[in-house]
């Protein structure tokens, strides 16, 4: 079946420093790709999204770029903050009727002042 | 405008009792979605309703857990017979057909 596979955490990074948390699916068709962050105490919220192959999402800062061939969509950001603190989800939808989200376990990812 | 509101917050059962989740979608939301997050499973799909078809229910760990969706709008999940192993943060999420879901806050259950 379908699948997620991301970095386990945690990642702890000084502010200002670039991010990377790597995300590799498992998919039959076309399925769309996913970020979500949870922050602390607050519910999980859609970061980014991309629907087909070569796409880039990007808000806040991140990039993820939709890669066919290597099944990935990698989390990158150029200068994290100490807000960005949070656990990160990657994810991905078959995109049919069937439109269930299946979750990555999360890396936890912490900014040091 | 109003979120996806859940209730409770926190739930602390005793095991073998039943419980019952409630979520109140985004209003006009016809998809409503329930996850469960927990330590060593991340997050886990459990049901999904669209409108008026048939629920979605393959996520389901077992015949304990039910969930119903009233008049399109409201669902509430029940588990029965709660065991230690039902212990966990459930999500709800709601979106319009095919669109983006909006997570509600959760609920922790917490079964001793």
């Amino acid at each position: 079946g379908d699948s997620v596979t991301q970095m386990e955490g945690p990642v702890t990074l000084s502010e200002e420093a670039f991010l990377t948390i790597n995300c590799t699916y498992t998919a039959t068709g076309y399925p769309s790709l996913f970020w979500y962050v949870q922050y602390p105490g607050e519910g999980l919220q859609l970061l980014l999204k991309a629907t087909k192959a070569d796409d880039k999402g990007s808000n806040k800062g991140f990039e993820a770029t939709y890669r066919k061939e290597t099944t990935s969509f990698h989390l990158e950001k150029g200068s994290v903050q100490v807000s960005d603190s949070a656990v990160y989800f990657c994810a991905l939808s078959a995109g049919n009727r069937d439109d269930k989200i299946i979750f990555g376990k999360g890396t936890r990812l912490h900014i040091l002042p | 405008g109003a979120g996806v509101s859940q209730s409770p917050s926190n739930k602390v059962t005793e095991k073998g009792k039943d419980v019952e989740l409630r979520c109140d979608p985004i209003s006009g939301h016809t998809a409503l979605y329930w996850y469960r997050q927990s330590l060593g499973q991340g997050l886990e799909f459990l049901i999904y309703f669209q409108g008026n078809s048939a629920p979605d229910k393959s996520g389901l760990p077992s015949d304990r857990f039910s969930a119903e969706r009233t008049g399109g709008s409201v669902s509430t999940l029940t588990i029965q017979r709660t065991q230690q192993e039902d212990s966990a943060v459930y999500l709800c999420a709601s979106s319009l057909a095919m669109g983006e879901q909006y997570f509600g806050p959760g609920t922790r259950l917490t079964v001793t």
